[in-house]
């Protein structure tokens, strides 16, 4: 079984532009959920997806915002990027909130994104 | 707000010999879960070992062990017969039970990074 991929590995972007991250679940995961990692603040929480709708957002600004599709995917999006949002962005799944609500949490091999 | 600590940035050990990480947590809950992670440089968080808070038996997972101490919310990490394999960043985890908390908030603590010596 395939797991949870993130697209692209590596990314270098400019202040002021928009990024793109995706993330393909396993098979059958339907939760996704991202989190950013940083020298400096460690593993924070972003926001969580089930069934297409966000279902926690952790303490971040507007300038992030994510969305999963009906097959699962997700993306997430930031905007108007400062050098302060160069980060590994890490994508995780699981099987969520039906039958397995504590099924553990399966982790992609991250986003490193620069921002100069 | 839940809080996980990890007061050891750093470890080392001999391989073949035990070491414990530490991790201690702070929470008003009583129901919750606890994991370790374990982050190679490959990037991707593996996880290691998980603890259900409503069980009192402590978790084990083939030379992985931990020591759950509710009461003192302490839940450190013993690795037994360390290999050079097991070198990487270890993070201590918590995650609520209560649904509205959502199914894949994880709180972490800072890391400790491990070294294997041969």
């Amino acid at each position: 079984k395939a797991g949870v991929t993130q697209t692209p590995r590596y990314l270098i972007k400019t202040r002021g532009q928009q990024v793109t991250l995706s993330c393909s679940p396993i098979s059958g995961h339907r939760s996704v959920s991202w989190y950013q990692q940083t020298p400096g603040q460690g593993l924070q929480f972003l926001f969580e997806y089930f069934s297409e709708t966000q279902r926690n957002k952790g303490n971040f600004p507007g300038r992030f915002s994510g969305r999963q599709f009906s097959n699962s995917r997700s993306e997430m999006n930031v905007s108007t990027l400062e050098l302060g949002d160069s980060a590994l962005y890490l994508c995780a799944s699981s099987l969520g909130y039906l039958r397995s609500y504590n099924s553990p949490l399966h982790f992609g091999n991250g986003t490193r994104l620069t921002v100069t | 707000a839940q809080t996980v600590t990890q007061s050891q940035p750093e470890m080392s050990v001999q391989e073949a010999e035990t070491v414990t990480l530490s991790c201690t947590y702070d929470t008003s809950e009583s129901d919750y879960y606890l994991f370790w992670y374990k982050q190679p440089p490959s990037r991707q968080m593996i996880l290691v070992i998980r603890q259900e808070a409503y069980k009192q038996q402590n978790a084990t997972e083939n030379r992985f062990s931990v020591n759950f101490q509710k009461a003192a919310k302490s839940f450190s990490l013993k690795i037994s017969d360390s290999q050079l394999g097991d070198a990487a960043m270890y993070f201590c985890a918590y995650r609520s039970a209560e649904r509205s908390q959502g199914a894949q908030k994880l709180v972490f603590g800072q890391g400790t990074r491990l070294t294997i010596n041969p």
